[in-house]
């Protein structure tokens, strides 16, 4: 079946330290969304990526689609505390509306 | 906001019992999912439905049915629930292609 590959499973930074988590598919991806779940609570929406080569920005954080469609960062400047969680990609291929996560990569910050 | 409302934050059930999960959604939205989370294996659909009465089996439907018979609720049905059924249940719902989703607070299922 698609799957969406994502790495790395964790990350350990010291606050202040840039942060990146990758993305990727074996098939072309007509769209791919990530999400942040923190300690104890539910996956939240972040952003969507259609279009080849995207790139969205959140304050500190920085979002990419590939020219391929096929893969996807996201890129988080100086680390904060508050940043601690899961990160998800999701990605949608073709017309189906349904996502397929990757299976997230933990951050922990160390103040 | 959309609020998707989850019944039970945490439930107990014994082998063998139909479970019931209930999901509510405020805001008319066409889709709507349930996925359970696991430990290593992330998210995992197993059953969606895009309009009232229709349903569509995910990647790991076996043991679960479901069952949409108004828009803003989604109920998951264990038949008989078993001990590797016990995860985190989440619940989400989303407008029409492309938008995201919005997930509830999730159950936690124990089955004893």
């Amino acid at each position: 079946g698609q799957q969406v590959m994502q790495i790395p499973q964790y990350q350990h930074v010291q606050e202040g330290e840039d942060f990146t988590t990758y993305c990727n598919s074996s098939t072309t991806l007509s769209n791919i969304q990530w999400y942040k779940q923190r300690p104890g609570g539910h996956p939240v929406f972040l952003i969507q990526l259609v279009k080849s080569g995207e790139v969205k920005k959140q304050k500190r954080l920085t979002f990419q689609f590939g020219e391929a469609k096929k893969n996807s960062s996201l890129h988080i400047t100086a680390t904060q505390t508050t940043d601690v969680g899961t990160y998800f990609c999701a990605g949608a291929f073709g017309s189906n509306y349904k996502l397929t996560f990757g299976k997230g990569t933990l951050l922990t910050v160390n103040p | 906001d959309v609020k998707v409302t989850q019944s039970s934050r945490y439930l107990v059930k014994r082998t063998g019992e139909k479970v019931f999960l209930e999901c509510v959604q405020d805001m008319d939205h066409e889709n709507m999912f349930w996925y359970r989370q696991d430990p290593g294996l992330g998210l995992r659909l197993i059953y969606f439905s895009y309009d009232v009465k229709m349903k569509e089996k995910g990647d790991i439907p076996e043991g679960y049915s479901v069952s949409r018979e108004k828009k803003e609720r989604f109920s998951l049905i264990l038949e008989s629930a078993s001990t590797n059924q016990t995860s985190m249940y989440l619940c989400a719902s989303s407008q029409d292609y492309p938008y995201g989703y919005t997930f509830g607070s999730g159950t936690r299922l124990t089955v004893v």
